[in-house]
C-alpha cells in the first residue's frame, strides 16, 4: 500500500519568504508528527496530531512555526519569514495509534534551504 | 550535552564483516530503544525494537540494551553493501515522543 508522502521533495526559497510543507499520512492513521533533520543533528521532534487536534506543540522551535491537519488526514507545516537556520530536512510521520507501541512510519522528507 | 549521544561516523567496513553501533544517553526514565536505518534521500525505516534492557535477535540483526550503563547496541551480522546506510538510535520513556541520536553512516565495501 500507500506510504507517507511529502511534497514539495525540494524547495529553495529567499530569507524572508514563507513556505508551506505538506504530508499525507498513511490512509486510516490518526496520529501524525513532524520532525526535523538538521544536517550533523538527530530527528528533533516539532508537533503531533491526533485526528485534526494538536496535543503537543512543544518542539515547535518559534512562533514562525505552525501546523494545521484538516479531515484527519493531510498536513501543512506552514514556516513564516524563512531564515536560514530553518534550512534542514523536514520529515512527517504517521502510526495507527500514537500508543509508543505502533511504529511511526516516515515520508521521504522535503529538503528546505533557504538563502 | 545532548540527551542521546551517537558517534556519526563515518564507519567503512568489507563485505562480510560484523558493524557495531552504540549510543549512549543520559535519561534514565527511557525504556523503550529502537533502531532506525535511513537510506541517502529517504525516511528512516524502523529496523529493531527493544522494552528495557536485554538483547533481540532479527537475522543478522542483534539489539541490545544496557540500561545500568545507559548504553545501546546494534550489531548487524554478514553486513552487505545493502545495509549502506545511516543507522539512527531511538529512545522514548513512555509515549510516543521519540528522542534521536545523531545517527551513524556506515558503508559495507564489496
Amino acid at each position: 500500500g500507500a506510504g507517507v508522502s511529502q511534497s514539495p521533495s525540494n524547495k529553495v526559497t529567499e530569507k524572508g519568504k514563507d513556505v508551506e510543507l505538506r504530508c499525507d499520512p498513511i490512509s486510516g492513521h490518526t496520529a501524525l508528527y513532524w520532525y526535523r533533520q538538521s544536517l550533523g543533528q538527530g530527528l528533533e521532534f516539532l508537533i503531533y496530531f491526533q485526528g485534526n487536534s494538536a496535543p503537543d506543540k512543544s518542539g515547535l522551535p518559534s512562533d514562525r512555526f505552525s501546523a494545521e491537519r484538516t479531515g484527519g488526514s493531510v498536513s501543512t507545516l506552514t514556516i513564516q519569514r524563512t531564515q536560514q537556520e530553518d534550512s534542514a530536512v523536514y520529515l512527517c510521520a504517521s502510526s495507527p495509534t500514537s500508543l509508543l507501541t505502533d511504529t511511526q512510519y516516515f515520508g521521504p522528507g522535503t529538503r528546505l534551504t533557504v538563502l | 550535552q545532548k540527551e542521546v549521544e551517537q558517534d556519526p561516523g563515518p564507519l567503512s567496513v568489507p563485505e562480510g564483516a560484523i558493524v557495531s553501533l552504540n549510543c549512549t544517553y543520559s535519561n534514565s526514565a527511557f525504556q523503550y530503544f529502537m533502531w532506525y536505518r535511513q537510506y541517502s534521500r529517504k525516511g528512516p525505516e524502523l529496523l529493531m525494537y527493544t522494552y528495557s534492557s536485554g538483547n533481540k535477535e532479527d537475522g543478522r540483526f542483534t539489539a541490545q540494551v544496557d540500561k545500568s550503563s545507559k548504553y545501546i547496541s546494534l550489531f548487524i551480522r554478514d553486513s552487505q553493501p545493502s545495509d549502506s546506510a545511516t543507522y539512527l538510535c531511538a529512545m522514548s520513556a513512555n509515549d510516543y515522543k521519540l528522542s534521536f541520536g545523531a545517527g551513524t553512516t556506515v558503508t559495507v565495501r564489496a
